[in-house]
C-alpha cells in the first residue's frame, strides 16, 4: 500500500518562473492537505481539498498561488513568477476522512 | 501570542533515558491532538493521535493531554539513537480539519 507521493522531490526555479508540485493521495483517501515548511519554521497550513472542490484556502496567499484536486489525476499546487521567498519545502498529506493526515516526502523547492 | 507553542530545543540526552516533549496552545476550540517525527528531509510520520483528554499509550511512546491547561505531551521511555528526530505537535478544532502545528524540538539521543 503506497504511501502520499509527491514529485518531484526536488525543483528549482529561477525567479518569475512558475512551479507545479504534485501530489498522489494513498489509495482510497479523498481528502488533500499542502502544507510549507520554511527554514526554522514550522509546517503551516495553505489549503485542503476534496475531489474537484476547495474546502479551506485560508492559508494561501492572496496572489501567485493556486491549487487543484481534479476527478482523475493528482492534486496540484501551482506558483506563478516564484519569488526567492517562494523556496521552501511544501508537504502533502492526505486523509481518508477528516481525521488522521499522512504526510508525503516532501517537494524541496529551491528559487534561484 | 502564538496559538501553538513547543520548548524550542534542541534536546540531548542518553541511551535509555526518559524524554518528555511539550507543547502549550491558546485556541480553546482545539480537540484532537497528534505527535509527528520528522527525520532530516524527510516528511512527518504520525506518531500518535488523541482526542481531547487523557493518555495513550503505544510502544514506548506515551501522548497526555491536559485541555484544563491547555498542554500536551510526549513521553519517550528507554529512548534510542533511531528515536534522534523533529518532534512536532499538531493540534486541531473538531469542525475544521487543517493541523496547527508547534515548530518542532530536535532530540538526540547519544549511544
Amino acid at each position: 500500500n503506497a504511501g502520499v507521493m509527491q514529485n518531484p522531490r526536488h525543483l528549482v526555479r529561477r525567479r518569475g518562473q512558475e512551479a507545479r508540485l504534485r501530489c498522489s493521495p494513498m489509495k482510497g483517501h479523498s481528502h488533500v492537505y499542502w502544507y510549507r515548511q520554511l527554514p526554522e519554521e514550522g509546517l503551516k497550513f495553505m489549503v485542503y481539498l476534496q475531489k474537484e472542490n476547495i474546502i479551506d484556502e485560508s492559508g494561501m496567499p492572496k496572489e501567485r498561488f493556486s491549487a487543484e484536486f481534479p476527478k482523475e489525476g493528482p492534486s496540484i499546487l501551482r506558483i506563478q513568477q516564484v519569488v526567492r521567498g517562494d523556496s521552501a519545502a511544501y508537504f502533502c498529506a492526505s486523509s481518508p476522512s477528516s481525521n488522521e493526515q499522512f504526510f508525503g516526502p516532501g517537494t524541496r523547492l529551491t528559487v534561484l | 501570542q502564538k496559538e501553538v507553542e513547543q520548548d524550542p530545543g534542541p534536546l540531548s540526552v542518553p541511551e535509555g533515558a526518559i524524554v518528555s516533549l511539550n507543547c502549550t496552545y491558546s485556541n480553546s476550540a482545539f480537540q484532537y491532538f497528534m505527535w509527528y517525527r520528522q527525520y532530516s528531509r524527510k516528511g512527518p510520520e504520525l506518531l500518535m493521535y488523541t482526542y481531547s483528554s487523557g493518555n495513550k499509550e503505544d510502544g514506548r511512546f506515551t501522548a497526555q493531554v491536559d485541555k484544563s491547561s491547555k498542554y500536551i505531551s510526549l513521553f519517550i521511555r528507554d529512548s534510542q539513537p533511531s528515536d534522534s528526530a523533529t518532534y512536532l505537535c499538531a493540534m486541531r478544532g473538531g469542525a475544521n480539519s487543517k493541523l496547527t502545528f508547534g515548530k518542532g524540538i530536535t532530540l538526540s539521543v547519544r549511544p
